[in-house]
């Protein structure tokens, strides 16, 4: 099972919006409504920000949004802030019911 | 407060194993999936695997098929992971973190464990 293929960094300044892709194929993205996504800042613990695609935890800001179309999945994140500042993954659901993380981006906040 | 607290650190040599413990407190262990998710230095998050800890069932990515163990021990709350045959490229930090919902192989990874770092020296 390959990583899930996401852009190395993004950057955008303070409140721009900015898009990160997650590329995967049939068998895992394109299959299941299950892509969640994950912030880790650095020397931390990675922290839940979306789940089942679009669903945001409570606690998270609603400026993070998840989206998805074929083999791709989206996490957008609307009116960037300092703290976005992370790197950010992508995890999804395969057809040999076992998980794959994407590949990580690092987010910077000019 | 709902936890994972994992086991110290460990330092191993080549070709020995480690056994990394995760006790689950302030919640009924047996409702919730664990997965394992290792990070080396400066790397991505890389999938293990998972456990049912209700019935003991388990699925391990196709890499780590053979050489890791993920078990459990429903008197005390807790899941073992353990990896055998150690290389250097197993040196790093080893999460467990807990699916939200209830019952289910995937959704929220809500609950993580503080990390435990395995390092493989000679």
């Amino acid at each position: 099972q390959s990583a899930l293929t996401q852009p190395a960094s993004v950057s955008g300044s303070p409140g721009q919006s900015i898009t990160i892709s997650c590329i995967g194929t049939s068998s895992d993205v394109g299959g299941y409504n299950y892509v969640s996504w994950y912030q880790q800042h650095p020397g931390k613990v990675p922290k839940v920000m979306i789940y089942d695609v679009s669903t945001r935890p409570s606690g998270v800001s609603n400026r993070f949004s998840g989206s998805k179309s074929g083999n791709t999945a989206s996490l957008t994140i609307s009116g960037l802030q300092a703290e976005d500042e992370a790197d950010y993954y992508c995890i999804s659901y395969t057809s040999s019911s076992t998980l794959v993380f994407g590949t990580g981006t690092k987010v910077t906040v000019l | 407060q709902v936890q994972l607290v994992q086991s110290g650190a460990e330092v191993k040599k080549p070709g020995a194993s480690v056994k990394v413990s995760c006790k689950a407190s302030e919640y009924t262990f047996t409702d919730y999936y664990i997965h394992w998710v290792r990070q080396a230095p400066g790397q991505g998050l890389e999938w293990m695997g998972w456990i049912n800890p209700k019935s003991g069932g388990t699925n391990y990515a196709q890499k780590f098929r053979g050489w890791v163990a993920v078990t459990r021990d429903t008197s005390v709350s807790t899941t073992y992971m353990e990896l055998s045959r150690l290389t250097s490229a197993d040196t790093a930090i080893y999460y467990c973190a807990r699916v939200n919902g209830g019952n289910k192989i995937t959704g929220a990874l809500d609950i993580w464990g503080q990390g435990t770092m395995v390092t493989v020296s000679s």
